[in-house]
């Protein structure tokens, strides 16, 4: 069965620091794999998507996240933080079979001043 | 387009009510999805529909629980009677066909509080 671990569940950078967010996966194939923000109160929005092609993934808001099957790894980058960019982050897998979305337990990231 | 629209956004009931819960996805989409998020269990899959027939519903919770999806623009989440232990946030999402690579494009939820 594929699943996502999210190693973080809190992550606090200053504005204009690097952010990192750390997914692990595991399946037995090559995954589906995307990242999703949420801002409080509001819904979820894609940030970015691996599908098997290109292993580093530019997504909105400068931010990317790199594949590497030999650390079974999808994190999640941006050079710099910027104050709205505070929100809960979710990396998410796609079953091979259904197309279902499998969550992690999802990161908050803070941005301080 | 305007997005997943989802109705109401605030819902707060008595145990025992019956709550409805609406979704309109996106025009020209196949595949609708309800999911609950709950601080306790994060975000969970209940049903999806595929050109408005369910195809799973492996993820609802009880009998308490029934989705309908009576044509392409509007589906319903239901529960009969409500529970305080339902109380969470819903969201609908929906793609433009279901399959490992299609983009789930999310609504603003509905919080339901069940007292």
């Amino acid at each position: 069965a594929q699943s996502v671990t999210q190693l973080d569940s809190h992550v606090s950078v200053s504005e204009g620091t690097p952010v990192l967010l750390r997914c692990n996966y595991s399946s037995s194939y090559s995954p589906s794999l995307f990242w999703y923000v949420q801002h409080p109160n509001k819904g979820l929005q894609l940030l970015l998507k691996y599908t098997s092609a290109a292993t580093l993934v530019k997504g909105i808001n400068g931010f990317e996240a790199e594949f590497k099957k030999s650390e079974t790894s999808f994190h999640l980058t941006k050079p710099s933080a910027h104050m709205s960019d505070a929100a809960e982050y979710f990396c998410v897998v796609s079953d091979r079979y259904t197309g279902k979305l499998i969550f992690g337990q999802g990161t908050t990231l803070q941005v301080k001043p | 387009d305007a997005g997943v629209i989802q109705s109401p956004r605030h819902e707060v009931t008595e145990m025992g009510q019956e709550v409805t819960l609406r979704c309109k996805p996106i025009s020209g989409h196949n595949s609708l999805f309800w999911y609950r998020q709950t601080m306790m269990r994060g975000l969970e899959l209940l049903i999806y529909f595929n050109n408005n027939v369910p195809i799973d519903d492996s993820g609802m919770p009880e009998d308490r629980f029934s989705a309908k999806m009576p044509n392409a623009s509007f589906s319903t989440l239901k529960i009969q009677p409500s529970e305080p232990r339902d109380s969470a946030v819903y969201f609908c999402a929906s793609s433009l066909q279901s399959g490992t690579q299609e983009t789930q494009y999310f609504g603003p939820g509905t919080r339901l509080l069940v007292l």
